[in-house]
């Protein structure tokens, strides 16, 4: 069954770092892994997705690896702005349906 | 191109009623997918449906229900509401829901039960 977890699931960092959040899964038979932004109380809003033969994708100041062989993919938020603030979220996809399975999310505080 | 929406945004029922909640899809998206997202479990995936069919379910008691018209549009319903329903549930769609498709949520419609 796979499982996918979320490292750290809070981070607080002054405005200006370069950061980075994790998230691991137990069965690397993905087919894809996709990074999502929640803002409180919202949907969810697509930032990244990485097709399992892809090793990173980018847009903007993101920038998501994905290394299937250790299970692992990371999301790089450079310069971070306070307007980053939000729940990240990483999802994969195991069959070759729509179905997402969900970490728990890391919450990201930029502060002034 | 409009994105996904969903109605109604709010919702507040008592225990024992049932709730009906719509999805649009993307224009030209035929896949729908609907989730429970609760501050102890996290997202949930409740169902799939593809062209009027339902794909994949979640683990989720025979409760909840849905289904999709011709048009792409999703119902979800849940009957006889317990309080542990309350969530906010989110419904995505992608072009054709295989695993190359990017997936896009709606805003969601948060259900309290009193």
């Amino acid at each position: 069954k796979q499982e996918v977890t979320q490292i750290p699931a809070a981070l607080s960092v002054p405005e200006g770092e370069n950061l980075v959040l994790n998230c691991s899964f137990t069965d690397s038979a993905i087919y894809n892994l996709q990074w999502f932004r929640q803002d409180p109380g919202k949907g969810l809003t697509s930032l990244l997705l990485i097709q399992s033969s892809q090793r990173e994708q980018t847009s903007g100041r993101l920038n998501a690896s994905l290394d299937k062989s250790s299970g692992r993919s990371t999301l790089y938020i450079a310069a971070s702005q306070p307007g980053d603030s939000a729940t990240y979220l990483c999802a994969v996809v195991s069959g070759n349906t729509g179905k997402l399975i969900f970490g728990q999310g890391t919450t990201l505080q930029v502060k002034p | 191109k409009a994105g996904v929406t969903q109605t109604p945004r709010y919702l507040i029922k008592t225990r024992g009623q049932q709730v009906t909640l719509s999805c649009s899809p993307i224009s030209g998206h035929r896949s729908v997918s609907w989730y429970q997202q609760t501050p102890g479990q996290g997202l949930q995936f409740l169902f799939e449906y593809f062209s009027e069919t339902q794909r994949n379910k979640g683990n989720f008691p025979g409760r909840f229900s849905g289904r999709q018209f011709s048009n792409s549009r999703s119902e979800m319903n849940v009957s006889t509401l317990e309080l542990g329903d309350s969530a906010l549930y989110l419904c995505a769609s992608s072009a054709t829901g295989t695993s190359d498709n990017e997936q896009y949520f709606g805003p969601g419609t948060r259900l309290t039960v009193t």
